[in-house]
């Protein structure tokens, strides 16, 4: 069965850059039928959806973050990352990693996150 | 970039009740649109995708409808343990963007 598990810093300082790991188990990353995702929650809010990266390696960003973020994926080690650059109090957030799944409907593809991370809180803060 | 709204941003109801939950996209996004359902303290969960397709292991009292701009979730007969809160979100264009959410409280 397919689990999900992020890591990384809790803690990070103004202006420095947050970097999660989101490593995959029970299966492999290295399958064109999904993607990798990233989203967030900042407390008592709702969910921002961060990017996506796929199998080709394209990567897709939410345009309010393009500037800050990386995706990446390692397979060799079946995990992907996050980075986000510059980070201000805005970015404190519950971090989740998720699978993507590609589904054909009536010949047409859709996409969604089916397998989640429990998600990992990192605070901006000096 | 395309925006979601949900209505209404809460709602309470009793066990049995029929719910439904309301979801627009300011474009139209045929039926590229997926439901989630988040517990508290938890993951969030895919409940429909492709506007009206059952995820595998959700119970058949949830369904999904419309397209377009225009969705809805609907709860046949409510559930203590369907106490959550509710996402929308457009799944295939970019910004893969959520909805504002519907909290549902069992009365």
């Amino acid at each position: 069965q397919l689990q999900l598990q992020e890591s990384g810093p809790g803690l990070v300082k103004p202006s420095e850059t947050l970097s999660l790991t989101c490593t995959v188990s029970g299966g492999s990353i290295s399958s064109s039928n999904y993607y990798w995702g990233w989203i967030r929650q900042p407390p008592g809010k709702g969910l921002e959806w961060i990017g996506n990266i796929y199998y080709s390696g394209t990567t897709y960003y939410n345009p309010s973050l393009e500037s800050r973020v990386t995706i990446s994926v390692d397979t060799s080690m079946n995990h992907f990352s996050l980075k986000l650059s510059s980070v201000t109090a805005a970015d404190t957030a519950l971090y989740y990693c998720a699978r993507g799944d590609i589904v054909m409907v009536v010949a047409t593809t859709h996409e969604s996150f089916d397998i989640w991370g429990h998600g990992t809180m990192v605070t901006v803060s000096s | 970039d395309i925006q979601m709204t949900q209505s209404p941003s809460s709602l309470s109801a009793s066990v049995g009740d029929g719910v439904t939950i309301s979801c627009r996209a300011s474009q139209s996004i045929a039926n590229y649109l997926n439901w989630y359902q988040q517990k508290p303290g938890r993951a969030p969960r895919l409940l429909i995708y492709a506007a009206s397709r059952l995820q595998s292991g959700v119970p058949s009292r949830f369904s999904g409808s419309g397209s377009g701009t225009d969705f809805t979730l609907t709860i046949s007969s409510l559930q203590p343990e369907d106490s959550a809160t509710y996402y929308c979100q457009q799944g295939n264009l970019a910004p893969r963007t959520f909805g504002p959410g519907t909290r549902v409280d069992i009365k």
